[in-house]
């Protein structure tokens, strides 16, 4: 079965850091690229960047370029989007998503992580 | 960047039809995707390509796509229907290429 599984839900205080992962299976990892999307409590949903795990190459959103890092461990199947300096306005609902091959529909998504950041 | 504009909300009765539209400039010229998301869920891919249907979605679920309108239609709408639906396309010459639609909730009267 093709699946993305994500990490669990994290609670943070402002200014800390964080790594969420999404582990792919059931299929070849360094054949999709893996995108994150984000949904805050309520909204709809935002593309934030994507990896191609072959390589690591990226491509971020304007909107959380410098906010976030995405990487990826090809070795583990495993994809991360990272935050060094969390912000109350990150509280949201993180999905990774991977596309159709070779093309720009997400069938595949991660059950999704929720990111609450309270002081 | 290229914006996709929806109704927040349709409502329909049980075994009637419900129409979602996708707004957007020449829309008609990109292939539009389809999201159904259920409370609590991850969304799950339910048209793709303007019109096809991945294994498993029901044939009630089509689309359309010409001019600057996109329409998803379901038919013989069910209570299990009842969910948020974005429209999603690919802009090429965006540096936000992925773009998702604002969000319609359906509910089932």
């Amino acid at each position: 079965e093709v699946q993305l599984v994500q990490s669990g839900a994290e609670v943070k205080k402002p200014g800390e850091s964080l790594r969420i992962s999404c582990k792919g299976s059931g299929y070849s990892f360094t054949s999709y690229w893996i995108s994150w999307v984000r949904q805050m409590p309520g909204k709809g949903l935002e593309w934030m960047g994507r990896i191609d795990p072959s390589d690591s190459y990226t491509n971020y959103s304007p909107s959380f370029q410098g906010h976030v890092t995405i990487s990826a461990d090809k070795s583990i199947s495993t994809a991360y989007l990272q935050w060094s300096s969390l912000k109350a306005s990150d509280t949201a609902m993180y999905y990774c998503a991977r596309p159709v091959l070779g093309g720009d529909a997400f069938d595949i998504w991660g059950q999704g992580t929720m990111v609450t950041v309270s002081s | 960047s290229y914006v996709l504009t929806q109704p927040p909300s349709v409502s329909v009765a049980p075994g009637k039809t419900a129409r979602i539209t996708c707004g957007g400039n020449n829309i008609g010229s990109k292939s539009v995707h389809w999201y159904q998301q259920k409370p609590g869920q991850a969304p799950v891919l339910v048209i793709y390509y303007d019109s096809d249907r991945p294994s498993g979605i029901p044939e009630r679920f089509s689309g359309s796509n010409s001019g600057n309108t996109a329409t998803l239609t379901i038919s013989r709408v069910e209570a299990g229907d009842e969910a948020d639906y974005y429209c999603q396309v690919w802009d090429s010459s965006s540096d936000r290429p992925y773009v998702f639609g604002t969000g319609t909730k359906v509910t089932v009267l």
